[in-house]
């Protein structure tokens, strides 16, 4: 059973303070990593698609890195902020036969603290 | 441009009853995915069509079924609702294969079923 899983589960910060989750994943057989962001009661919201290994991404204060040979990204934010706060989901694209989907991770759910 | 919608928002059900919900795709997005997500889940694939074929299925019952029409509006039915079936459904849109391509993702249906 293809199993994605992210750590820490929760993770309570205060305003300012830089911090980082992994998401971690088959190694065998990648084809994309996908990192969104989900804000209770909005819709999740695609930060990154990454499909090559060393890869790395950056949007204002998030970025993120890709170890597809070990099966492990990280997620950095810098200086969180209150508005950070959210559900950060990672999901794994499967590909299997001629078919594929993307396998989620359960989330690491951040509150930053002003 | 318009995002993805979700109709209706809210459902509730009894048991036994069936119900159909409606995802309206972004302009120009061909594939149209659908996740469940119950309480301590992380989002779990249901299905996805890309040009009114169904391309993947995940590991549901044959009680969830789906169909995409040609304007790539996509439906999601599931028949003889359990108790069990409660919670919420989001879908999904992309250019194409959802592997190295964004989502977006819609509000969501929140069903309960009694």
């Amino acid at each position: 059973i293809l199993n994605v899983e992210q750590s820490p589960q929760s993770l309570h910060v205060q305003e300012g303070d830089s911090t980082n989750f992994t998401c971690s994943f088959p190694s065998s057989n990648f084809y994309a990593l996908h990192w969104y962001r989900w804000e209770t009661a909005k819709s999740p919201e695609a930060l990154f698609v990454m499909t090559l290994n060393g890869d790395e991404k950056k949007k204002g204060r998030i970025s993120a890195t890709l170890n597809t040979k070990e099966g492990y990204s990280y997620l950095y934010i810098k200086g969180s902020q209150p508005e950070d706060s959210a559900t950060y989901l990672c999901a794994f694209y499967h590909y299997g036969g001629s078919q594929g989907n993307l396998i989620f991770g359960k989330g690491t759910k951040l509150s930053v603290k002003p | 441009k318009a995002g993805v919608t979700q109709t209706p928002r809210y459902l509730i059900k009894t048991r036994g009853q069936q119900v159909t919900l409606s995802c309206s795709p972004i302009s120009g997005h061909r594939s149209v995915s659908w996740y469940q997500q119950t309480p301590g889940q992380g989002l779990q694939f249901l299905f996805e069509y890309f040009s009114e074929t169904q391309r993947n299925k995940g590991n549901f019952p044959g009680r969830f079924s789906g169909r995409q029409f040609s304007n790539s509006r996509s439906e999601m039915n599931v028949s003889t609702l359990e108790l069990g079936d409660s919670a919420l459904y989001l879908c999904a849109s992309s250019r194409d294969r959802v592997s190295g391509e964004t989502q977006y993702f819609g509000p969501g249906t929140r069903l309960l079923v009694l």
